[in-house]
Parts: structure tokens; sequence; C-alpha cells
């Protein structure tokens, strides 16, 4: 298994251009997140998917569209990229394990995705 | 007031000695406690998880929960320079689905 992959490594975007940041996973994982983490912060949550065709917003999802058509992948979309998006942005995924969701819930992370906006 | 707080450090400790790393959560119905390393550059990883009162131990790590006081620690035995990285503690919210993260304490193990 590959774990949660993610793509591209690297992107460097001018102001007003838009991207779309890609996650899979091969774990048959139901849950799935994007995060990004500012120098020296903790993760933010942008948002978050339950199953395919589910998707909730997070702590910080302004500027930001994702959507969950299958189970294995969970894009991000960049709409007029700004200069505050600068960050890096990791993708996770979990499952609730024995099918109760407050009973347990480990996050697989992806390498990330490190975006820089001029 | 923060929903998971840790000290940004950085923290020292000679090689050898005992690193404890301190967390505090606002959620008092919170169930489930995680702790997690990341080295610079890198992803977090999960080391380790702990959902009752009292300590949870996997080798040199120890988890602490202490729900009363809504305070999670990590200690780490026998610090070795590998443990010199990030650590982030999370805290399972939003019904189960969510887990909220502290902004990590920097460990330096020192030779």
């Amino acid at each position: 298994n590959a774990g949660v992959t993610q793509t591209p490594k690297f992107r460097i975007l001018k102001i007003g251009q838009s991207m779309t940041l890609q996650c899979t996973q091969d774990m048959n994982h139901n849950y799935m997140y994007w995060y990004r983490q500012d120098p020296g912060m903790g993760l933010k949550l942008i948002y978050y998917s339950v199953g395919a065709g589910i998707t909730d917003k997070g702590e910080v999802p302004n500027g930001y569209n994702v959507s969950r058509s299958t189970t294995e992948d969970f894009p991000l979309r960049l709409e007029l990229a700004a200069p505050s998006q600068t960050s890096v942005y990791f993708c996770a995924s979990s499952y609730p394990k024995g099918g109760v969701v407050s009973s347990y819930n480990e996050q697989f992370f992806g390498p990330g995705t490190r975006l820089t906006v001029l | 007031q923060k929903e998971v707080e840790q000290n940004s450090g950085p923290l020292s400790v000679p090689e050898g000695a005992i690193a404890s790393l301190n967390c505090t959560y606002s959620d008092r119905v919170s169930q489930s406690f995680f702790w997690y390393r990341q080295y610079s550059g890198k992803s977090p990883e999960l080391i380790m998880s702990i959902y009752s009162n009292g300590d949870k131990e996997d080798g040199r790590f120890t988890a602490q929960l202490n729900k009363a006081s809504q305070y999670v620690s990590l200690l780490i035995r026998d610090s070795q320079p590998s443990d010199s990285a990030t650590y982030l503690c999370a805290v399972l919210t939003g019904g189960g689905n969510k887990l909220t993260f502290g902004t990590g304490t920097q460990l330096k193990v020192e030779l």
C-alpha cells in the first residue's frame, strides 16, 4: 500500500491563479482531511469528508473548495490564489474503528505539498 | 482560550534524560487524545494515543491523561538525538470526526 499520496510536492503560484492539490489514499478509509500548516504553527483543518459525496468545512475553509466523488480521492481546489495561502498542505485519512465514530480516529498523513503564492 | 495548548519550546534535554511534554485542552467532553511527532519538513506521524485516565506505555514513550484537569502529557525516557522533533498534541473533537491540534512543542536532545 502506498498509503496517502499527494501531488505536487512543490508549487509556486502567482496571485490570482488557481490550482488543484491532489490527494489519494489506498487504505479504503472513509474519512479524509485537508490541513494547512504555517511556519511554527500547528495544523489547521480546511475541509474534511466522512465519505464519498459528503464534505464539510473545517476551521479555515475560505478560499478553498473540495469534492469527494470516490472513496480514494479528495482534491483541494484553490481559486484566486492569495499570498495568505502560502503554506504547507497536508492530506490525511482515517477510519472509525469498530464503526463507532468517537472511539478511535488515527489519522494517516500524506507527505505534504509546499505552496508559495507570489 | 485556545482549544489545545502546548508550550512552543524549544525544550532542551541531554541525551539519556527524560523529556516531559505537556498539553492542556478546553473541551471537557473530549475522549480521545493523540501525540504526533513531526520532523522538520516532514508530515506528522502518530506515536501515541490514549483514551482513559492514567498512564499508557509503549517502549520509551509514556502518555498520561488526567481528564479532570484536562491535561495530557508525553514522557520520553532515555531521550536520543533522533527524538529531536516537534511534538503535536491532538484532541478528537466535533463528535469524533475532527482532530484539533496544538501548535506543537519543539524538543531538542543534546549530545
